[in-house]
């Protein structure tokens, strides 16, 4: 099946830099890759996905970039701020069911 | 935007006993839903896939008489550990999507429920 891997598992920075996460799967097969943020006591919440046959997708702060050669996908947070502390989750999904990365504890610090 | 709605938010049972977990979509039909176990600071990990009115498809090491799955109708799917052990006690979370047609690939989360077995 498929296996994704993030990293890193604790991401610190201080307000106003950037954040990125990375992750990478293993099967080619996987052609929707979503991105949720969970906070702390709430559900998983999406923020952003991007699809196989796109490379770069932007939504205000937030970008998600896909490179499918090299199996590997990444969060980038911009101006980062501390409501932006969470856990977030990448997954890659075959077939419509996704496989989560173990989570980043991404931490603001004001 | 698409609510899906879990209960109990936490509830403690006696070792050998079963207990049942709910998870409703509250405004639209969900097609597929997935129960997670999240343990502390750790990832999501799928125990099954349920299609309405079909049996679930467990994931690999998930036993399924012991974690029973009921996706009895659109909007309702029923998530019953039976002789439960303190093992059992964790987070469990479901997700459900929607016609691909409306709301794509999204899936989205219930609350979540946490289990204590005592």
């Amino acid at each position: 099946g498929e296996n994704v891997e993030q990293h890193p598992s604790t991401l610190s920075v201080q307000e106003g830099d950037s954040a990125v996460i990375k992750c990478t799967y293993s099967d080619s097969a996987s052609n929707y890759f979503p991105w949720y943020k969970q906070e702390l006591g709430k559900r998983p919440q999406l923020i952003i996905d991007i699809r196989s046959n796109v490379g770069e997708k932007k939504d205000q702060r937030i970008a998600v970039t896909l490179n499918k050669t090299a199996k590997h996908f990444s969060l980038h947070i911009t101006e980062t701020q501390p409501e932006d502390s969470a856990v977030y989750f990448c997954a890659a999904s075959i077939r419509d069911i996704p496989t989560f990365g173990r989570g980043t504890s991404l931490i603001v610090h004001p | 935007g698409a609510v899906v709605s879990q209960h109990p938010s936490r509830v403690i049972c006696k070792s050998g006993t079963s207990v049942k977990i709910e998870c409703r979509s509250l405004d639209f039909q969900a097609t597929t839903m997935f129960w997670y176990r999240q343990f502390p600071k750790q990832s999501l990990m799928l125990m099954a896939t349920s299609n309405e009115g079909s049996k679930a498809t467990y994931e690999q090491g998930v036993e399924k008489d012991k974690f029973l799955i009921n996706h009895a109708s659109l909007t309702l799917s029923t998530l019953t550990v039976t002789s439960a052990h303190p093992e059992d006690s964790s987070f469990y979370i479901c997700s459900a999507r929607g016609e691909k047609r409306k709301y794509g690939n999204t899936i989205y989360f219930g609350e979540g429920s946490w289990l204590t077995v005592v």
